[in-house]
C-alpha cells in the first residue's frame, strides 16, 4: 500500500495564484484532515473531513478551501497565496472502525513558499 | 479549549540513557486521547503512542512509554534505552470527545548524544 500520497513535494507560488495541494490515501480511511506546520507553533488543523462529501473547518481554515468526493481523496485549495501562507503542509488520514489507539497515518508533506 | 503545552524546545540525552519528553494537556473533556508523534530531519510524523483518558494502564510501545498522571494533566513520554536514531522533534497531541481533531503542542527537539 501506498499509504497517504502528497503531491507537489515543493512549490513556489507567487502571491496572489492559486494552487490545489493533492493528498490521495489507498486505505480506504474515512477520516481525512490538513494541518500545516510552522516554526515554534506545531501542527495546526487547517480542514477536516469525517467522510466522502462532509467536511469542516478547523483552527486555521481561512483562505484554503477543501472538498471530499471520494473516499480516497481529499485535495487543499489555495484560493489566493499570501506570503503567511508559506508552510509546511500535512495530509493525515485514519481509519474510523479501528479507533484512535493507532493514530493517523501522515504524507510526506508538502513545503510552500508564497514569494 | 484545549491547550497543549511542551516546555522543553531541545534536549539532549546520551546514548543508552532514558529521557523523559514533558506534556501537559488542558481540557474540560472527560473523554480524550494523548497521542505522541517523532518528526526526523527527514519530515515524516511517525506515530508513537497513544493513550485514552479512561486507560487505568500507562501505554507502551517498545522502548517508548507514557507516563499518564491524570490528576496532573500530564502525558510525558519516556524513552529508554536512547539510540542515535531517535535524535528527532516529537510532538505531543491530543483529541476530544472521539474526534479526530488534534491539538499539537510546540514540539520537543531530542539530541541523542554518542
Amino acid at each position: 500500500n501506498a499509504g497517504v500520497t502528497q503531491t507537489p513535494k515543493f512549490q513556489v507560488l507567487k502571491t496572489g495564484q492559486s494552487m490545489t495541494l493533492q493528498c490521495a490515501q489507498d486505505m480506504n480511511h474515512e477520516y481525512m484532515s490538513w494541518y500545516r506546520q510552522d516554526p515554534g507553533m506545531g501542527l495546526r488543523l487547517i480542514h477536516y473531513s469525517v467522510g466522502a462529501g462532509i467536511t469542516d473547518q478547523g483552527e486555521v481554515p481561512n483562505g484554503y478551501n477543501v472538498s471530499r468526493s471520494t473516499t480516497e481523496d481529499f485535495p487543499l485549495r489555495l484560493l489566493s497565496a499570501a506570503p503567511s501562507q508559506t508552510s509546511v503542509y500535512f495530509c493525515a488520514s485514519s481509519h474510523r472502525d479501528r479507533g484512535l489507539k493507532y493514530g493517523y497515518t501522515f504524507g510526506s508533506g508538502t513545503r510552500l513558499t508564497v514569494v | 479549549a484545549q491547550k497543549i503545552t511542551q516546555t522543553q524546545p531541545g534536549m539532549f540525552v546520551q546514548e543508552k540513557e532514558a529521557v523523559t519528553l514533558d506534556c501537559t494537556y488542558d481540557t474540560s473533556d472527560q473523554s480524550y486521547g494523548l497521542f505522541w508523534y517523532k518528526q526526523p530531519s527527514s519530515g515524516e510524523m511517525i506515530f508513537l503512542i497513544y493513550q485514552g483518558s479512561y486507560d487505568e494502564q500507562n501505554a507502551t510501545e517498545g522502548r517508548y512509554s507514557l507516563n499518564f498522571q491524570k490528576a496532573r494533566k500530564s502525558a510525558n513520554l519516556v524513552i529508554s534505552a536512547s539510540q542515535l536514531g531517535d535524535s528527532a522533534m516529537y510532538f505531543c497531541a491530543m483529541t476530544a470527545s472521539g474526534t479526530y481533531k488534534y491539538i499539537f503542542g510546540t514540539g520537543t527537539r531530542l539530541k541523542v548524544l554518542a
